[in-house]
């Protein structure tokens, strides 16, 4: 196990509502990015936080919205959700933001949008 | 063209069988490379880093050719435990954001 979490497992939404996904990172570890996966396709980077501000961010619209708190967990808000938004969003911690250190996974959260 | 590309797949193998995966990056920036693994419904986990130089990791050898800007991944003597999707990652360098193939899904049968 990476020892970190995410909540909730699975989630069912309809297209416009609003979603908040949970990651709690592995103990030490200042910064956790999100990834979006579809069916059959890579991970996607999000965004990173990195000591409660963003450090980077993906191809991704403004309705992707993220928070980090001072115990370094974490949020992944989606606005106006739309169909394309089903996949599986995964959280990862790691030591710093320097490429060289390695990013633990979470399990997921799987979204379906109906 | 996608940052990262790999063979579609899906390759089916016999136990004890060798396995070749191949992956191609666009960005000649890219500074660090792995290969992930994933196994279905679950998250990636770190599989191998890969050097110029090459490793291995007992049955599993990772290369990179960087004028090519091509990573390879060996697996001898196939097990079934081995069956998951394979996915070639790398990384530019700066902050630590993960660009990730499409992944090649392995079964291996018995």
């Amino acid at each position: 196990e990476t020892g970190v979490t995410q909540s909730p497992t699975h989630l069912i939404k309809t297209r416009g509502q609003q979603v908040t996904l949970r990651c709690s990172s592995q103990s030490g570890h200042n910064t956790v990015s999100w990834y979006q996966q579809a069916l059959g396709q890579g991970p996607q980077f999000i965004f990173q936080y990195y000591r409660e501000e963003e450090n980077g961010r993906g191809n991704f619209p403004p309705r992707f919205s993220g928070l980090q708190f001072p115990n370094y967990s974490s949020e992944l808000n989606v606005n106006a959700l739309e169909l394309d938004d089903s996949a599986l969003y995964l959280c990862a911690s790691s030591l710093a933001t320097a490429g060289g250190y390695e990013q633990f996974f979470g399990p997921g959260t799987r979204l379906t949008v109906l | 063209r996608k940052e990262v590309e790999q063979d579609p797949g899906p390759f089916n193998v016999p136990e004890g069988a060798t396995v070749a995966f191949n992956c191609t990056y666009s960005n000649s920036a890219s500074q660090s490379f792995f290969w992930y693994r994933q196994d279905c419904r679950k998250e990636p986990k770190l599989l191998m880093s890969v050097y110029s130089s090459g490793n291995e990791d007992g049955r599993f050898t990772a290369q990179l050719n960087r004028a090519s800007q091509y990573i390879s991944l060996l697996i001898r003597d196939s097990k079934l435990s081995d069956s998951a999707t394979y996915l070639c990652v790398v990384n530019l360098g700066g902050y630590n954001k993960l660009i990730f193939g499409a992944g090649t899904r392995l079964a291996v049968h018995p």
